[in-house]
């Protein structure tokens, strides 16, 4: 069974279009992340969602949005794709709180916009 | 200036050397963590670490809070160990994660 799980894993767009991904996780965890993974493998955070609050990296454009609609679910819309938008995306989760809980990635969804 | 610093960015050994991947941060910490990616792979938690020292299989990870600093060893290194090897920090409050940009290992056979 796929822990977190995300759709699609390949997504190939042009310019200025609005695409979203999806993310599923079936750990019952309460806090879902996404990030962004650039070319030189540099992993930045994007949001923190907890069924309670959403923490914005306050760098990321507000052509991006998260949207919960439960808690098993965080997906990731993004409108107006950019090439600078070209990147892998992982969604993952963990339990919330600042106990040693492990966090678990998805499989990433690779990005290209042309 | 990033909140958690590894060395070496890149790293190439010869089967079976022994290998260390150091990582040292600025923020008050609940937890470091060690995550691997393989080529196109996804990415796995290989240790979380709040103090002292773990083992899984050739796998050391240690942690220094007072130095700010972490270490990952792999001993007798093997082709499959090549990934992406990544330097997580859990600060103190919120749910954020700071990242170490990465150290590329490559085993050669």
């Amino acid at each position: 069974d796929t822990a977190v799980s995300q759709t699609p894993k390949y997504l190939v767009t042009q310019m200025g279009n609005d695409k979203s991904i999806k993310c599923e996780q079936n750990l019952g965890h309460d806090t879902m992340y996404w990030y962004k993974q650039d070319s030189k493998k540099f992993l930045k955070i994007m949001f923190s969602y907890n069924n309670k609050e959403l923490i914005i990296n306050e760098t990321v454009p507000n052509r991006f949005s998260p949207k919960s609609p439960d808690k098993a679910h965080l997906n990731l819309h993004i409108n107006s794709l950019e090439l600078g938008d070209s990147a892998v995306y992982f969604c993952a989760s963990r339990r919330a709180g600042q106990g040693l809980y492990e966090q678990y990635f998805g499989p990433g969804t690779r990005l290209t916009v042309t | 200036k990033n909140e958690v610093e590894q060395s070496p960015q890149n790293l190439t050994a010869q089967e079976g050397e022994f290998i260390t991947i150091n990582c040292s941060y600025s923020v008050g910490i609940s937890a470091l963590h060690w995550l691997q990616q393989h080529p196109g792979g996804g990415i796995v938690s290989l240790f979380m670490l709040s103090s002292g020292k773990k083992k899984h299989g050739r796998l050391i990870a240690t942690i220094n809070i007072q130095e700010k600093h972490s270490s990952l060893h792999i001993t007798a290194s093997h082709p499959r160990d090549s990934a992406v090897y990544i330097c997580a920090v859990q600060p103190n409050t919120g749910n954020q994660f700071y990242f170490g940009t990465g150290t590329s290992l490559t085993v050669i056979p």
